[in-house]
């Protein structure tokens, strides 16, 4: 069955502590992995996709890399600012006509301490 | 800022009322989605719309009614909601490549907050 688990559940950092963010996945071929922000009360923003394993894209203080079973999302130095909630999200073979389908983890609520 | 606009930012609804959710996109995506949200959970998918036509819809209750009047717009019907429908609701876009393609990334809406009394 295909699955997302993000680790772990809450982070709480000093502004200026590095830090990651892990996403495992199992599907049965991966399409993409997405990686999102998302602020109380807003809807999802989007950060950043990646399609194969070795892939990494980096904006800003983030940067998010894939392997085989999982991602990551690394943070340095971070600022209170990037408080949010991050959420990953794959998308298999195994899906829709269109191949639309998503599958989300319950995502890493981050908090950043000034 | 997002291109996916939602309209209301809020609503508030009665069980016996009847009332619309609106969605519009203009990035020329052909695949349209409604999610629910609800507090500290990831969001849920409800329907899928791709080129214009209804995709999937995941078993979503009858009072949910969706609707994609053309390529740019999607509107989610409300009529009799219960307590427990209270939520955020999502809409979003991708473009629509196919299953043979790499992944379609999909970009959502500020989302509606939506109420039932």
């Amino acid at each position: 069955e295909d699955q997302v688990t993000q680790s772990p559940e809450a982070l709480r950092l000093q502004e200026g502590e590095s830090s990651s963010l892990n996403c495992s996945y199992t599907v049965s071929g991966l399409r993409g992995l997405f990686w999102y922000r998302q602020d109380p009360g807003k809807g999802p923003e989007f950060l950043f996709t990646l399609y194969s394993a070795g892939e990494e894209k980096e904006k800003e203080r983030l940067k998010a890399t894939l392997t085989k079973k999982e991602s990551f999302l690394h943070i340095t130095a971070p600022k209170p600012e990037d408080s949010a909630t991050y959420l990953c999200a794959v998308q298999a073979r195994g899906g829709s006509r269109t191949g639309n389908q998503f599958y989300f983890g319950t995502g890493t609520s981050l908090t950043v301490i000034p | 800022d997002t291109e996916v606009t939602q309209t209301p930012k809020h609503l508030v609804m009665g069980m016996t009322n009847k009332k619309s959710l609106k969605c519009e996109q203009h990035m020329g995506h052909r695949a349209m989605y409604w999610y629910k949200q609800k507090a500290k959970k990831p969001p849920e998918l409800m329907f899928v719309y791709s080129y214009e036509k209804l995709s999937i819809n995941e078993s979503v209750p009858s009072r949910f009614s969706p609707e994609c009047p053309n390529s740019s717009l999607l509107n989610l019907h409300l009529h009799a909601l219960q307590p427990e429908d209270s939520a955020l609701y999502l809409c979003a876009s991708s473009q629509d490549r196919g299953r043979g393609s790499s992944g379609n990334t999909i970009y959502f809406g500020e989302g509606s907050w939506l109420t039932v009394v």
